[in-house]
This record gives structure tokens, sequence and C-alpha cells, in this order.
């Protein structure tokens, strides 16, 4: 049963350059989640996927950021022009929705860690 | 201020000893979820309550959800050094079936062998 996975695990870029991190989900689920962890916090809501289309955006995801989920499976979150206060570890999650009344978990890959000079 | 609440934030136990951490909102809690973080990895999940009053068990963790749905508490027995590490509870604070977590701050873990 293969997990959560994300790509790269650190990246370390130079201010104003852009990035992109890949996650996989696990296989069949349709949600995918992306939130952003800064040390000492929890983590914070950024966006999410069902299937193929983005639900919610969270105000914390400046037009510098854009996600994309195109075939419904894995996904990529882009960051253009970084700046150093986007230093944080980003982390996503998948689960498999069946409805409002049913259980829903979300299951966490490892993150990718980002740091920008 | 945060919509949930985690206390204490940080903990350091001798092993042996039991401990509690709590998870509190001024909002209706619905599903509320306990991962468990070791720094710099991603978050892996324990349990997961709906149900007010709801309790559930996994080996020496134990999680509640109260009647009100607006605390949840996470007790170990008999803490072991693999318990350390950083616990944080999370949940759809206010409404259902958005699918977005809220988290609390998390608490930081120690057990002294």
């Amino acid at each position: 049963d293969t997990g959560v996975s994300q790509d790269p695990r650190h990246k370390i870029t130079k201010r104003g350059q852009n990035v992109t991190f890949r996650c996989d989900p696990i296989s069949e689920h349709n949600r995918l989640y992306w939130y952003r962890q800064t040390l000492g916090q929890g983590p914070e809501f950024l966006t999410y996927f069902q299937n193929e289309a983005q639900l919610e955006k969270s105000r914390l995801l400046s037009d510098r950021f854009s996600a994309e989920r195109p075939k419904g499976s894995f996904s990529t979150l882009e960051i253009q022009r970084t700046e150093q206060g986007d230093s944080a570890m980003y982390l996503c999650a998948s689960s498999s929705y069946r409805g409002r009344w049913s259980q829903e978990t979300q299951y966490f890959g490892p993150g990718t860690r980002l740091l920008v000079l | 201020s945060q919509e949930l609440e985690q206390s204490p934030q940080s903990l350091i136990v001798q092993e042996g000893k039991n401990l509690t951490i709590n998870c509190t909102s001024s909002k209706t809690l619905y599903g509320l979820y306990w991962y468990k973080q070791k720094y710099g990895e991603g978050l892996i999940f324990l349990m997961m309550l709906q149900k007010g009053g709801e309790e559930k068990s996994h080996e020496k963790i134990t999680a509640k959800l109260d009647e009100k749905k607006q605390q949840s508490s996470l007790h170990i027995t008999a803490s072991q050094p693999s318990h350390a590490g950083i616990y944080l509870c999370g949940a759809e604070v206010g409404s259902s079936n958005t699918g977005k977590l809220i988290f609390g701050q998390g608490t930081t873990l120690q057990v002294k062998p």
C-alpha cells in the first residue's frame, strides 16, 4: 500500500526564482489537499481538489501561488518569484470522500521543505 | 488568535508516566483528528472522533471528544521513548464537510528514559 509521496523532499532556492512541487496521492483518493507549515506551528490550509476541480483556495494563497491537478491524480504546487517568507514545509494530503455523512481521513505525505535564500 | 488551542505547548515526562494533551475550541468541532509528527517529517494519522462523547483507543493512546464537541483530550498511558514527537489536533471548525482542517499549534512531547 503506497502512501502519499512528495517530490522533492528538500528545495533550496534564491529569492525571485520559481519552484514547483509535486504530490502523488494514495491511488483512488479523490481529494487532495495542500498545507503549509512553519516552524513551531500547525499546518495551515492552502487549497484542495476534488478530482481535478479546485474547490477552495485560502487567502494565504497569493497570486504567486498556483496549484493544479490536471487529471485528478497527481498535483503540482508552483510558487513564482519566491520570497524569504515562503520558506516553510509544504505538506500534501489525500483522502477518499464518499459523501457528507461518511468519515473522511486525510493522510499526509512527508512534505517538501523549502528554503528561500 | 488560534481557532484550536492546544495545551500544554511542550511536555517532558519520565518513561512510564501517564500524560494528557488537550485541544479546545470556542466553536463546534466537526471531525476531530489527532496526528503525530516527527521533526521535519509528515503527519501520521492516529485517531478521528466525530460524535460527542466518543472515545477511541489504540495501543496505549486514548482520545476523547466531549459531549459539546468543543474539546478533545489525548491520553498516553505508561509513556515510552517511541511516543516522543509533536502531537497535533486538527478539525473542521464551525462547519462540516468542507474538508479543510484547522490545526492547533502542536504539543511537543519528550519522554526521558
